[in-house]
């Protein structure tokens, strides 16, 4: 069974236009992200949801937006779409690091996100 | 602003040569992990540094941790093909969340 699973996995879409990635983890996590990783491999994290209440909000345009409907579950919609926005993006989740002390991250296969 | 400096950004080694990646934060860190990510896959876990001067080992992998927490190393012993990826260092964004702040990878290419 697939650990921290995205679709799609490939997305191809025109300028302006409104799309969702939809991620699900079956670890049982309560805190899943969103990262976003670019040409150069750069990761960045853009979203950290936990227990349904987001917790960190980096600096991205509020064009993106993360919904979680359940612990297991954290979308990524993101509104009329820029070139700029050609990029993989993972999601992953992990467990508070107050309940354990290692808090490792599992991550999804990714979606790469193709803006013509 | 948060950052971990990673270095060499690139390494091209023969097969059998080492391969050292090293971390620098401006900052003491709570601790450290460490992730692998192959060629068109995802970050995979590879370890967590917690202590001071921690050092630890993953068969051909050495992980260490710095004295003063502010750096850290991965060193590959005698590099094979599989261990081609990039490897990249993460600290956590601030003492209460779990949202990783990472470097910039290290791609690591081995020529057999």
């Amino acid at each position: 069974d697939t650990a921290v699973s995205q679709t799609p996995k490939y997305l191809v879409t025109q300028m302006g236009n409104d799309k969702s990635i939809k991620c699900e983890q079956n670890l049982g996590h309560d805190t899943m992200y969103w990262y976003k990783q670019d040409s150069k491999k750069f990761l960045k994290i853009m979203f950290s949801y936990n227990n349904k209440e987001l917790i960190i909000n980096e600096t991205v345009p509020n064009r993106f937006s993360p919904k979680s409907p359940d612990k297991a579950h954290l979308n990524l919609h993101i509104n009329s779409l820029e070139l700029g926005d050609s990029a993989v993006y993972f999601c992953a989740s992990s467990l508070r690091v107050v309940i354990r002390q290692h808090n490792e991250q599992f991550f999804g296969p990714g979606t790469r996100l193709t803006v013509l | 602003g948060q950052q971990v400096m990673q270095i060499p950004q690139y390494q091209h080694v023969q097969e059998g040569e080492d391969f050292t990646t090293y971390c620098n934060s401006s900052t003491t860190l709570s601790n450290i992990q460490w992730y692998k990510q192959r060629p068109g896959g995802h970050p995979v876990f590879l370890i967590q540094l917690v202590k001071s001067g921690e050092v630890k080992k993953q068969k051909r992998l050495t992980f260490q941790f710095g004295e003063a927490k502010k750096n850290s190393s991965l060193h590959i012993t005698a590099t094979q093909t599989t261990d081609v990826g990039t490897y990249f260092c993460a600290e956590r964004v601030n003492q209460a969340g779990t949202a990783l702040i990472f470097g910039k990878g290290t791609t690591l290419s081995v020529s057999s």
